[in-house]
């Protein structure tokens, strides 16, 4: 079947890193992406993974896939009070025609 | 346009009531896709299109939710009957799908709230 989890809430201080976590159940996930919903605001692609790849770093992010485990994770570095969000983890599975499935979303709050 | 645009953006009806919402995606995308927003739901798949077509409908809550697709364009969310369970913030998306990596474009959604 097809499900994606992820926790709901993520409490961190400002200036520490932030680790969200997924797991995933379609093997034949081709891409798994993490999306951004600022409050108010539509979701955007904050950055994806190719199933090939272990590891992306995009600047404060970092991104670590542990396809064994089915298992994705978001680290966000040095967090600021701008990262405040709800973050969803996704994955498109190309052999059904490329649905996307996300995950209920992490929502990561921020202490002074 | 630009971006994708649905509306309306606010719709408040009451219990009983038929609505339709409405998605014009970036222009060229051939998918389409449509998500419901609840609070402490997170992001639910309902339908997606390619092209006209839709080969997954499985997340269609109900047999009072249709959607369809015309000219690989507009698509029409309707909801019939509506019920209090169904208020919610429907949410479209549009990508080019089958090539790169299917990024989805999201719009700002329609909230829906039923009385």
């Amino acid at each position: 079947g097809e499900d994606v989890e992820q926790s709901l809430f993520l409490s961190v201080r400002e200036g520490d890193s932030s680790v969200i976590n997924c797991t995933y159940t379609d093997s034949s996930s081709t891409y798994l992406y993490w999306y951004k919903q600022e409050p108010g605001a539509g979701l955007q692609l904050l950055t994806y993974i190719f199933s090939n790849m272990d590891m992306k770093q995009d600047q404060r992010l970092t991104v670590l896939l542990n396809k064994k485990d089915k298992h994705l994770s978001l680290r966000i570095a040095d967090t600021q009070t701008g990262d405040s969000a709800i973050y969803f983890c996704a994955e498109s599975i190309r052999n059904r025609d490329d649905k996307i499935i996300f995950g209920k979303g992490t929502r990561l709050h921020i202490l002074p | 346009g630009a971006g994708v645009s649905q509306s309306p953006s606010n719709k408040v009806t009451e219990k009983g009531k038929d609505v339709e919402l409405r998605c014009d995606p970036i222009s060229g995308h051939t998918a389409l896709y449509w998500y419901r927003q609840s609070l402490g739901q997170g992001l639910e798949f309902l339908i997606y299109f390619q092209g006209n077509s839709a080969p997954d409908k499985s997340g269609l809550p109900s047999d009072r939710f249709s959607a369809e697709r015309t000219g690989g364009s507009v698509s029409t969310l309707t909801i019939q009957r509506t019920q209090q369970e169904d208020s919610a913030v429907y949410l479209c998306a549009s990508s080019l799908a089958g090539t790169g990596t299917g990024e989805l474009f999201f719009g700002e959604g329609s909230r829906l709230t039923v009385l």
